[in-house]
């Protein structure tokens, strides 16, 4: 059973492109998460969701910023307009359910050059 | 507001034990993480606890969850060289898995 699989691993932008950051979660989990890591911090909660459902979107930025986990395929993380400080570590996590163990995939590092 | 705490750096001789302290404000009643981070490098799940647990051993791991306090703490016995890296605490807030990390503890082992 794979773990949460992120891609790419790094990604490099320039100001004003477009990022897309992908996560399957491990089988039989429907619930993903996605934190933000900006550099020498601890993670930051972005948002929940369920399939095809956002739960919690309360530390998502309120522009630029949206996910989606459809019901084929993986959650994707899509970022417009990428600023300097879009550049982070972003980290997704799955669990099966949303009171049961969640597993973190390696992390995408965004530069945003 | 919701709050994570972990002291900053650590140091200690390879070999002996080290305690990596973490408190928190409030938790929800699911499960409390540890993670270790190596430079430039993903997450990587040590251990974690159950909130209805006061006592989690894992090999070299010991997990201690003082919910009254609300102080967790991870025991690292015979640290490794390789151990050195940073560790964070995950809590828990408002529901199952929308986690508080805490900034980390830079563990810093030396030879």
């Amino acid at each position: 059973n794979a773990g949460v699989m992120q891609n790419p691993r790094h990604l490099v932008r320039r100001r004003g492109q477009e990022a897309r950051l992908r996560c399957s979660p491990m089988k039989g989990h429907s619930h993903v998460y996605w934190y933000r890591q900006l550099p020498e911090e601890g993670l930051k909660f972005m948002v929940y969701l369920q399939k095809e459902n956002i739960i919690d979107e309360s530390g998502m930025p309120k522009e630029r910023f949206s996910a989606e986990f459809p019901k084929e395929g993986p959650s994707i993380l899509r970022i417009q307009q990428v600023v300097r400080g879009d550049s982070a570590a972003y980290f997704c996590a799955s669990s099966r359910e949303w009171n049961t163990e969640a597993f973190f995939g390696q992390g995408t590092r965004l530069t945003v050059v | 507001g919701e709050d994570v705490e972990q002291s900053l750096f650590l140091s200690v001789r390879e070999g002996d034990s080290s305690v990596i302290n973490c408190t928190y404000t409030d938790s929800s009643s699911t499960y409390l993480y540890w993670y270790k981070q190596e430079p430039g490098a993903g997450l990587q799940l040590l251990t974690y606890i159950f909130s209805n647990m006061d006592m989690k051993q894992d090999q070299r791991l010991t997990v201690l969850l003082n919910k009254k306090d609300k102080h967790l703490s991870l025991r690292i016995a015979d640290t490794q060289t390789g151990d050195s890296a940073i560790y964070f605490c995950a809590v828990p807030m408002e529901y199952g898995n929308k986690l508080v990390f805490g900034a980390g503890t830079i563990l810093r082992v030396k030879s």
